[in-house]
């Protein structure tokens, strides 16, 4: 059964440093995603992204933070100067249509000390 | 913006009896209405889901029902069994819309 996959699953850095999060969404997807889960809490939007451009994003999603769809498979997320409440579990989600069943990769859990 | 409330937020039963989670939300426009079970350290996985145009809907153990008018719906978990034990999330969104928003989560142990 075809999968999303992302890496990495745990990357450890230092406030300030900028971290690239990457996902290999299923195939034949057309809607790609990035939420996020602090430590016992619940799962949170970030941003859509849909033809090549962001659909939605919400207000966690600030100028610290950018997506990018780099060719037909990858599809990263940038923290370009991390903080200490970045730390979370980031999970990639795909789906082949909006509103449709959305398929959760692993999780790249970041800590940032 | 979408809010979703989901009760309790832990939860334990004994083993073969039945598990209620219950969610209402805030957005009448809200018509798709998955539920996600996540175990310790692991990606959350959708067990069920529900549209507006249906009231209930079943699969094997598992049931949710909606209520659209009061904007709540409730996860029914027939003859527990210990791999029930995890954490389930609902979640709601609309047409047009594609982003979930997540209820808090609630943690189900099941008690052998």
């Amino acid at each position: 059964e075809p999968e999303v996959t992302q890496t990495p699953s745990h990357q450890v850095t230092q406030m300030g440093q900028e971290v690239i999060l990457r996902c290999v969404p299923i195939s034949n997807h057309l809607y790609f995603y990035w939420y996020r889960q602090i430590l016992g809490q619940k799962v949170e939007f970030l941003v859509s992204f849909y033809n090549n451009e962001i659909s939605e994003k919400s207000e966690i999603f600030d100028d610290q933070f950018s997506v990018e769809r780099p060719d037909g498979s990858n599809f990263t997320l940038k923290i370009r100067s991390t903080k200490l409440e970045d730390s979370a579990m980031y999970f990639c989600a795909s789906t082949r249509r909006g509103n449709g069943e959305l398929f959760f990769g692993e999780g790249s859990r970041l800590t940032v000390l | 913006g979408e809010n979703v409330e989901q009760h309790p937020s832990t939860l334990s039963v004994q083993e073969g009896d039945s598990a209620v989670i219950k969610c209402t939300y805030s957005d009448s426009a809200s018509n798709y209405f998955p539920w996600y079970k996540q175990e310790l350290g692991k990606r959350p996985q959708l067990i069920i889901d529900i549209r507006s145009n249906v009231g209930e809907k079943k699969d094997q153990r598992i049931a949710v029902t909606l209520n659209k008018t009061a904007k709540h719906f409730s996860l029914h978990i027939t003859e527990t069994q210990p791999e029930d034990s995890a954490v389930y999330f609902c979640a709601a969104s609309d047409l047009g819309n594609e982003k979930l928003t997540f209820g808090t989560g609630t943690r189900l142990t099941i008690i052998p």
